[in-house]
């Protein structure tokens, strides 16, 4: 199994860009989260979905949105770029909403110039 | 005032010793308590949760959970090299708006030196 698959792993943009992330969720897992994590700081919850719907959300801006297609797997765009967007995204999997046994991926590093 | 609060640390012990790391956290509506170790340059990896008040353990590793002080703690025993990492507490409610959400603590970085 090869768990949760984020890509690309690293990635730069300008400010003003437009970037989509990719996450692919551990086999059988059909509850998908995205999450930001600031340098030195815990992840933060963007918005989760499931069944192809986005279920919840946190204090993000809507220029972060999302899609879940019929295979689980879960984009993840964020449009006009700001350098405070900097961070490491991480896509998280669940059994189920509750998300007590989420397991996460190695994250995509972006960072904006 | 923010949601989870955690020692950022850094913590720095010797191998083999025992090592306490604690949350403490506002809402008292948290009813799942989880413990994650992000090595540098991962994603963070499930050690264990806890459903509401009481204690767990596995292997090495003791969760504790005091909703009546909003308290909440990993304990590591016999603690190796390979346990350096930073450990996340994570906490979320079971039903509710937030349902799903977890929110994270900062993070406290934990260096085992042999």
């Amino acid at each position: 199994d090869a768990g949760v698959t984020q890509s690309p792993t690293h990635l730069i943009k300008t400010r003003g860009q437009q970037v989509t992330l990719r996450c692919s969720p551990k086999s059988g897992h059909d509850t998908v989260s995205w999450y930001q994590q600031a340098l030195g700081q815990g992840p933060q919850f963007i918005f989760q979905y499931y069944e192809e719907e986005e279920r919840q959300r946190g204090n993000f801006p809507d220029r972060f949105s999302g899609h879940q297609f019929p295979n689980y797997s879960s984009e993840l765009n964020v449009n006009a770029l700001l350098l405070g967007d900097s961070a490491l995204y991480l896509c998280a999997s669940s059994l189920d909403r509750l998300n007590t046994e989420a397991f996460f991926g190695q994250g995509t590093r972006l960072t904006v110039v | 005032q923010k949601e989870v609060e955690q020692d950022p640390g850094p913590l720095s012990v010797p191998e083999g010793a025992i090592v306490s790391l604690n949350c403490t956290y506002s809402n008292s509506a948290f009813q799942y308590f989880m413990w994650y170790r992000q090595y540098s340059r991962k994603g963070p990896e499930l050690l264990m949760y806890t459903y509401s008040s009481g204690n767990k353990e596995d292997g090495r590793f003791t969760a504790q959970v005091d909703k009546s002080s909003k308290y909440i703690s990993l304990f590591i025993r016999d603690s190796q090299p390979s346990d350096s990492a930073t450990y996340l507490c994570a906490m979320s409610l079971a039903g509710g708006t937030s349902y799903g959400k977890l929110t994270f603590g900062q993070g406290t970085i934990l260096t085992v030196h042999p």
